[in-house]
């Protein structure tokens, strides 16, 4: 089955801290998705990658296609960051749909 | 920036009665999706739409739901007959082609009483 699984699903830091979001997949992907869910529940698209590393601001996501592992880190978290994390990926079967994890309830304790 | 829009922001209806959500999609994006997110739950993929056809759809994406691009702006979303199992929020979202990022709309939160 195809699948994606995020790590840890809580996570609750103090202002400051280094974060970090784990996200695996089962089989091989064309492209993966870092996306942030407000309470409101709107979703704000962060990164889409399908190898490497990308940065923008204080956060960065890099890909381990062999391993098919990605990571999500904030550095020098702040309290407008808590949010949930989504990890979606386009599985390799020529289509374009997101599969999503669950995602990671980040909260940020100033 | 450009940005996806969504209306409305909430429904609320009467179980079997029949609900459009209407999407505006960023203009020179060419493929387009539903998504719905169950309370609690994680977001799972309902259709994509290219050329005017379907795509590909979910096996959530029964007879009961249908996709249309009336014009040459809005993508809407038609559930014929709501059930209360139909409560979500359901977002639009687009990108310019297959492979490209896909960008959200802000949701649309239906409600089935």
């Amino acid at each position: 089955k195809n699948e994606v699984e995020q790590s840890p699903q809580n996570l609750t830091a103090q202002e400051g801290e280094f974060i970090t979001i784990n996200c695996s997949y089962s089989v091989g992907i064309s492209a993966l998705h870092w996306l942030q869910q407000h309470p409101g529940g709107g979703i704000v698209s962060l990164f889409m990658l399908s190898s490497g590393k990308k940065k923008h601001g204080r956060l960065i996501a890099t890909i381990n296609i062999q391993e098919k592992h990605s990571s999500l880190h904030i550095t020098a978290s702040h309290p407008r960051d808590s949010a949930v994390y989504i990890c979606a990926v386009r599985f390799n079967f020529g289509n374009e749909k997101l599969t999503f994890g669950t995602g990671t309830r980040l909260t940020i304790i100033p | 920036e450009p940005e996806v829009t969504q209306t409305p922001s909430h429904q609320v209806t009467q179980m079997g009665q029949e609900v459009i959500l209407r999407c505006v999609p960023i203009s020179n994006h060419l493929y387009f999706y539903w998504y719905r997110q169950i309370l609690g739950q994680k977001v799972e993929f309902l259709v994509s739409f290219y050329n005017n056809e379907i795509s590909e759809k979910s096996e959530i994406f029964d007879d009961q739901f249908s996709v249309e691009r009336p014009d040459g702006s809005n993508f809407t979303l038609k559930i014929r007959s709501t059930k209360l199992e139909d409560s979500a929020m359901y977002f639009c979202a687009s990108s310019v082609n297959r492979n490209n990022e896909q960008f959200f709309g802000p949701g649309t939160r239906l409600t089935v009483l």
